[in-house]
């Protein structure tokens, strides 16, 4: 069965980076795109970029540009979301989601990875 | 950007009671419509998609229309474990944007 499985919750400072990983299995990792959602407490979910797991094409946000980066690993069917410059209004769950193929829907959600940003 | 502007923002039923929730989008986006269901403290589950297309084992008493900029989704007799928040999201071009969200409350 198809799974995303993301890393555990993170505690960062203002000002540092966090990457969080998000590692698929149950399907062919290169035949999806893979996106990368955030939620903050009580907000709706914003799209914040995706990745084209077999080309390594990306799309960012532009209310994230500059500070977000995604990757992936083919070998280890893993993709990545890299924040910097971190921001108390960067404390959300941050969630991968699987794009479908034909109809762009996102089929497949991982299970959130927490990251609070406090000094 | 496209813009979705869902309503009502919350609704109270009670058991077996028919909701039926809207979205706008701010230009014409065909059927690149999805709606999805998140319950406290867990990821969005996808149910409807391409506006009208049931997800493979959701309940058939969720549905979905509309085209353009006018959609609609309905639970046409809803049950104890519908209680959540819904979302709809166009996905005709980024970046993807979700509606406000409409919490669904026991009355």
């Amino acid at each position: 069965q198809v799974q995303l499985v993301q890393s555990g919750a993170e505690v960062r400072k203002p000002g540092a980076s966090v990457k969080i990983s998000c590692k698929a299995s149950g399907y062919t990792f290169n035949d999806y795109i893979i996106h990368w959602v955030r939620q903050a407490p009580g907000e709706r979910p914003v799209w914040m970029g995706w990745i084209d797991a077999a080309k390594g094409n990306t799309k960012y946000s532009q209310n994230f540009q500059g500070r977000v980066t995604i990757s992936r690993d083919r070998s280890a069917t893993t993709a990545y979301m890299e924040l910097n410059s971190l921001k108390s209004a960067d404390t959300a769950v941050y969630y991968c989601a699987r794009e479908g193929t034909v109809t762009r829907e996102f089929d497949y959600w991982g299970q959130g990875t927490l990251l609070t940003v406090s000094s | 950007d496209i813009q979705m502007t869902q309503s009502p923002s919350s609704v109270s039923a009670s058991v077996g009671d028919s909701v039926t929730l809207t979205c706008r989008a701010s230009q014409a986006i065909s059927s690149w419509v999805a709606w999805y269901q998140q319950k406290p403290g867990k990821a969005p589950k996808l149910l409807i998609y391409a506006a009208s297309i049931l997800q493979t084992g959701v309940p058939s008493r969720f549905s979905g229309t509309g085209s353009g900029t006018d959609f609609t989704f309905t639970i046409s007799s809803v049950q104890p474990e519908d209680f959540a928040t819904y979302y709809c999201q166009q996905v005709h071009s980024v970046p993807n944007i979700f509606g406000q969200g409409t919490r669904l409350d026991i009355k």
